[in-house]
C-alpha cells in the first residue's frame, strides 16, 4: 500500500474561488506529479517536480500552479476555479533517484466539481 | 469539465476465463514498462512491470508479454474474477529520459 495522501477526496466549489488540492507522501520520494483525468478517459500530466524547489509543466496545458517547498508536500492551486476545471486530479510520486525507473505510486485522487 | 482525449475501449470477459489486454507503445527507445489497474473512484495501482531485456514476466495470476519488434505489450489475467473489473493502463519509460507515457487504457468488465 502506497503512502501517498490527497485531500480533500471530493470538493464542490463555486466559480471564481481559489482552491488548493493537497498531496503528501511519506516515502521520501524525490519526484512528484499531478495528473488530470476525466471519467473514462486518459491520464494527462499537468505538473511534475524533480525535488524541492523544482516545478515543471506537463504535457497538458493547465491554469493551475504547484509548489514544492518540502520533499513530502506537492500542493496544486487554482487561483480562480471555473466549470472547465471540473475533473479528477491525481497525485503521484516515484523514487527516481534510487531506482532510475519511473514506477509511480498514486493517491486516491480529488474529484473537483466547479459550479 | 471539458473532456480531452479518447474514450476507453472495453473488454468484456466471462468470470473464470482468461483476459488479454493489449497496448501499443510509441517509443522504440523505451526500456521499462508498467501495467496499472485503476478501480472506480481510485488512483491507479501498480500491477506488474517488465524491462526491455525480458519478453515475459509472471506475477500472481498476471503475465506481461513484451514484443519489442512491433512495440506491443500485453497483460494476461488468468481465471478472471469480478474484482479484476477496472481500467488497465500501460505505461512506458526510457531510462534517463524521466518521462512516463501512459497508454489510453482499457476497461475490463467481468461478467459473473
Amino acid at each position: 500500500e502506497a503512502d501517498i495522501y490527497q485531500t480533500p477526496r471530493y470538493l464542490v466549489i463555486g466559480t471564481g474561488k481559489k482552491i488548493t488540492l493537497e498531496c503528501s507522501q511519506t516515502m521520501g520520494h524525490d519526484k512528484m506529479y499531478w495528473y488530470q483525468q476525466d471519467p473514462g478517459m486518459e491520464l494527462h500530466l499537468i505538473h511534475y517536480s524533480y525535488g524541492v524547489n523544482s516545478t515543471e509543466k506537463g504535457d497538458l496545458s493547465s491554469e493551475s500552479t504547484v509548489s514544492r517547498i518540502r520533499t513530502e508536500h506537492f500542493p496544486l492551486t487554482l487561483e480562480s476555479a471555473r466549470p472547465s476545471h471540473t475533473s479528477q486530479y491525481l497525485c503521484a510520486s516515484s523514487d527516481l533517484q534510487r531506482t532510475a525507473n519511473e514506477k509511480l505510486f498514486f493517491g486516491s485522487g480529488t474529484q473537483l466539481s466547479v459550479l | 469539465g471539458e473532456s480531452v482525449g479518447l474514450h476507453l475501449p472495453t473488454l468484456s470477459v466471462q468470470e473464470g476465463d482468461n483476459s488479454i489486454i493489449n497496448c501499443a507503445y510509441s517509443n522504440s527507445a523505451s526500456d521499462y514498462f508498467i501495467w496499472y489497474k485503476q478501480e472506480s473512484g481510485k488512483g491507479p495501482q501498480f500491477i506488474i512491470d517488465i524491462r526491455s531485456n525480458m519478453d515475459k514476466r509472471q506475477g500472481q495470476r498476471v503475465t506481461v508479454l513484451l514484443n519489442k519488434t512491433v512495440k506491443h505489450l500485453s497483460l494476461q489475467i488468468a481465471a478472471t474474477q469480478p474484482g479484476d473489473s477496472a481500467v488497465y493502463f500501460c505505461a512506458e519509460n526510457m531510462r534517463g529520459y524521466q518521462k512516463v507515457t501512459f497508454g489510453t487504457g482499457t476497461k475490463l468488465q467481468v461478467i459473473p
